[in-house]
């Protein structure tokens, strides 16, 4: 296993268009997490998922975005009429529950551009 | 709500010495977890060190390390004899369960 992966690396959309990410855990991890970067800030939480369940989402997530796991292995984050306020780097990560401290392994992230 | 506060936005150090970042946060829980992670640029974040809370011992992960301060709520991170590939953002991070509370992060440079 190489690690988290996300798909695409880089999109670029027009304002008002729908986007979809896709992210692949580690194959072993059960719990899966999304993150928005905007440029020189520190990650936020979005949403995370237990398996298939979605347990928890932020404030941040407002009703355009979307976010499903629906077999518990890959997930994907839709945002509907994107605005350019949602230009940022999205970012997965995933643990596994055995893991005491919750340590979590990101992938490359993906980066939104909002014309 | 858990908060996480980076006085430095920047910092430099020359290759060999020894720089320290600095990291505050809040949070009401009791049981908790502390990290710092590094992001290259353009590339993934990675986890630097972990600290448990309810273990006073300070960690050490080879040239890194932490002085946890809980009365204080206070993590800083150490790196010794630093190199060119310490380049990156670093941020403090909390967790008490799910999710990760990020600080805004410190952008270290290493000069040769």
């Amino acid at each position: 296993d190489t690690g988290v992966s996300q798909d695409p690396r880089h999109k670029i959309t027009k304002r008002g268009q729908n986007v979809t990410f896709r992210c692949d855990p580690i194959s072993e991890h059960n719990r899966l997490y999304w993150y928005r970067q905007t440029l020189g800030q520190g990650p936020e939480f979005l949403t995370y998922f237990q398996n298939e369940a979605q347990l928890e989402k932020s404030r941040l997530l407002s009703d355009r975005f979307s976010a499903e796991r629906p077999k518990g292995s890959f997930s994907t984050l839709e945002i509907q009429r994107t605005e350019q306020g949602d230009s940022a780097m999205y970012l997965c990560a995933s643990s596994s529950t055995s893991a005491v401290d919750n340590e979590q392994f990101f992938g490359p992230g993906t980066r939104l551009t909002v014309l | 709500a858990q908060t996480v506060t980076q006085s430095q936005p920047e910092m430099s150090v020359q290759e060999a010495e020894t720089v320290t970042l600095s990291c505050t946060y809040d949070t009401s829980e009791s049981n908790y977890y502390l990290f710092w992670y590094k992001q290259p640029p353009s590339r993934q974040m990675i986890l630097v060190i972990r600290q448990e809370a309810y273990k006073q011992q300070n960690a050490t992960e080879n040239r890194f390390s932490v002085n946890f301060q809980k009365a204080a709520k206070s993590f800083s991170l150490k790196i010794s004899d630093s190199q060119l590939g310490d380049t990156a953002m670093y941020f403090c991070v909390e967790t008490s369960g799910s999710r990760l509370t990020f600080g805004e992060g410190t952008q270290l440079t290493v000069n040769p």
